[in-house]
């Protein structure tokens, strides 16, 4: 069975720390994809990546960046030089690739960014 | 903006009562998608249309149903209601199985 795990459930940082946050996967496909969502306190859900299992190289935009490394099952988010506006809830996402968007989704891990 | 319209934004009801969610999909997007957000649960699929048809189910009650009109908004309807289905139901559309996904604002349920 498909599964997702975000064992950071609440992570505190001051303003301009870099913090990543955790996601590790179970599938039993050899291709799936995987995601990240943010969803601010105003509750909307605010896609950020989508990665194939495929490509394997790492992504940066601005100061987002994430690590995948298929020999761990892991998707990291890390998060350089954060600022109060990036408190939320971060949810890491699992799908296969017939169907993209029946997301299998991760507890989420609640980002508080302190000034 | 997604482009993704859901209606309305808060409910309350009562135990038993029955509901109706309604969702307007991005112009052009097929598939509609309803997520269920719970403390209890976390974010979970529910159910999934593509252009009329129902397309694939996950862990949806059998008291809920959905369903796509022809011009593609979708309806969640849930009945006998209960307390835990107190939650933020999201609509979500794509243009295919396969395109990016786009989230609605959600619809808020508080059942007492």
């Amino acid at each position: 069975a498909q599964k997702v795990t975000q064992a950071q459930t609440e992570i505190s940082v001051v303003e301009k720390e870099d913090v990543t946050l955790d996601c590790v996967y179970e599938t039993r496909d050899t291709t799936y994809y995987l995601f990240w969502y943010k969803q601010p306190p105003s509750g909307e859900l605010v896609f950020l990546i989508r990665r194939n299992s495929f490509d394997e190289q790492n992504e940066i935009s601005g100061r987002y960046s994430w690590n995948f490394q298929k020999s761990t099952s892991s998707f990291n988010f890390t998060i350089t030089a954060s600022q109060v506006v990036d408190s939320a809830v971060y949810f890491c996402a699992l799908s296969e690739p017939s169907n993209t968007g029946k997301l299998i989704f991760g507890q989420g891990t609640t980002l508080q960014v302190k000034p | 903006d997604s482009g993704v319209t859901q209606t309305p934004k808060h409910l309350i009801t009562a135990t038993g009562q029955r509901v109706t969610l309604r969702c307007s999909p991005r112009s052009g997007d097929l598939s509609v998608y309803w997520y269920q957000q719970s403390l209890d649960q976390g974010l979970q699929f529910l159910i999934q249309y593509y252009n009329g048809e129902e397309r694939a189910k996950g862990n949806i009650l059998e008291r809920f149903s959905a369903q796509q009109f022809p011009d593609l908004h979708s309806e969640l309807n849930l009945s006998s209601l209960e307390l835990g289905d107190s939650a933020l139901y999201f609509c979500a559309s794509s243009v295919s199985h396969k395109g990016e996904l786009f989230f609605g604002e959600g619809s808020r349920l508080t059942v007492l």
